[in-house]
């Protein structure tokens, strides 16, 4: 019954590759996220979906490409992997709130190591 | 500037203390507020959220919010060994959660 869930966990790959990331969550929210964590710990939003609709896209390299099929998934793809992206990716998800609040939830994470 | 800073860690306090956390934030837009908790490893964990001035409590946790002063605290009371983790602020506007850079605090059985 997990909330929001991520796959793969851990992805180890050479540079140049094309690697995906997928996301699920079966909270019923309407907006989801992709995050990257650095070797720094500091969070940062990459892109967000509301109802399948891109509505946040942060300077974030064109090889990096979201994909919603619908709105419990997120996937993300990533053309020519560079050693800089090296990092941990976190998808999450929320549902907007009386007040216009929303609360996030964050799936495990996948562990991106580029060599 | 970045967007939310957060005092500088680590921050130690012995077992059964008051930890104390502090924020700020610079858009003042911001509609929302969370702290999350992240263990070493692992995703970050919705703790508290807060939206109006005052204060917010909910169990050993107490979040306290200043939007005059563009602040935001929390507090953990009665700290135990388990809450040994890294505390992270962020300030929500327009969908985007921004998140400052993590105070990791150190609970000494």
């Amino acid at each position: 019954d997990t909330a929001v869930s991520q796959t793969p966990k851990y992805l180890v790959t050479q540079m140049g590759n094309d690697k995906s990331i997928k996301c699920e969550q079966n909270l019923g929210h309407d907006t989801m996220y992709w995050y990257k964590q650095d070797s720094k710990k500091f969070l940062k939003i990459m892109f967000s979906y509301n109802n399948k609709e891109l509505i946040i896209n942060e300077t974030v390299p064109n090889r990096f490409s979201p994909k919603s099929p619908d709105k419990a998934h997120l996937n993300l793809h990533i053309n020519s992997l560079e050693l800089g992206d090296s990092a941990v990716y976190f998808c999450a998800s929320s549902q907007e709130r009386a007040g216009g609040h929303y609360e996030q939830y964050f799936g495990p994470g996948t562990r991106l190591t580029v060599t | 500037q970045k967007e939310v800073e957060q005092n500088s860690g680590p921050l130690s306090v012995p077992e059964g203390a008051i930890a104390s956390l502090n924020c700020t934030y610079s858009d003042r837009g911001s509609q929302s507020f969370f702290w999350y908790r992240q263990y070493s490893g692992k995703s970050p964990e919705l703790i508290m959220f807060i939206y109006s001035n005052g204060d917010k409590e909910d169990g050993r946790f107490t979040a306290q919010l200043n939007k005059a002063s563009q602040y935001v605290s929390l507090l953990i009371r009665d700290s135990q060994p388990s809450d040994s983790a890294t505390y992270l602020c962020a300030a929500f506007n327009d969908y985007k959660l921004s998140f400052g850079a993590g105070t990791t605090v150190t609970v000494r059985a």
